[in-house]
């Protein structure tokens, strides 16, 4: 069964603090990304990779960054949390690109970061 | 910019009552997928599209493809309380070769 894992479920952090984020994922898969998700807002894209060591912005990467040293981990860092990134994350994966066939997302369960 | 559009996002239905939902994309799209997010769960993939007309279907739920793949419709035949959730569409859009730009989804409630 194909798993995506999250380091946390539920975090409460200071304004200021660093933040880390960790995705596991065991399909082997080439692309990683890192969305959130606010009501009203759907699922806004805030990086991706598509390779160790690469990384992409997304839509929404301000004050953050990403850091894939291994195939199956993929983290994100706030640097320094504000307010405005309360929110939920999800770490996703698929194994080819998104514009070719069988691109399915597996998402992780989420980590809702609350940032007091 | 490039958008996917999923309007509106809310809807109520009547248990038994069949439901249609939209998405449509500023561009055309090679290829179009919807997911399914339960209350207090995360997204599942539910189908990929992949040519233009297709028509896909998984027990109650019915998927289609436009014709000028730029849109496409999710239809279910007598909601029951299980499809309760948020649906999103997502396609990749021109010169975006990873990554998916999703909708921003629809809401379905069904009264019992």
């Amino acid at each position: 069964d194909v798993k995506v894992t999250q380091s946390s479920r539920y975090l409460v952090k200071r304004t200021g603090e660093k933040v880390f984020l960790e995705c596991v994922q065991d399909m082997d898969h080439e692309n990683m990304f890192w969305y959130r998700q606010d009501p009203g807002l759907g699922l806004r894209l805030i990086y991706f990779s598509y390779d160790v060591k690469m990384k992409e912005k997304g839509d929404i990467p301000e004050g953050y960054s990403v850091s894939r040293e291994k195939k199956e981990r993929f983290s994100l860092i706030l640097e320094s949390a504000s307010t405005n990134q309360t929110s939920m994350y999800l770490c996703a994966s698929s194994f080819s690109y998104a514009a070719s066939e069988n691109n399915e997302q597996f998402f992780g369960p989420g980590t809702r970061l609350t940032v007091l | 910019g490039q958008q996917v559009m999923q309007i509106p996002q809310y809807q109520h239905v009547q248990e038994g009552e069949d439901f249609t939902t939209y998405c449509n994309s500023s561009t055309t799209l090679s290829n179009i997928q919807w997911y399914k997010q339960r209350p207090g769960g995360h997204p599942v993939f539910l189908i990929q599209l992949v040519k233009s007309g297709e028509v896909k279907k998984q027990k109650r739920l019915t998927f289609q493809f436009g014709e000028a793949k730029k849109n496409s419709s999710l239809h279910i035949t007598a909601t029951q309380t299980t499809d309760v959730g948020t649906y999103f569409c997502a396609g990749p859009l021109t010169g975006a070769n990873s990554k998916l730009t999703f909708g921003k989804g629809i809401t379905l409630s069904v009264r019992p």
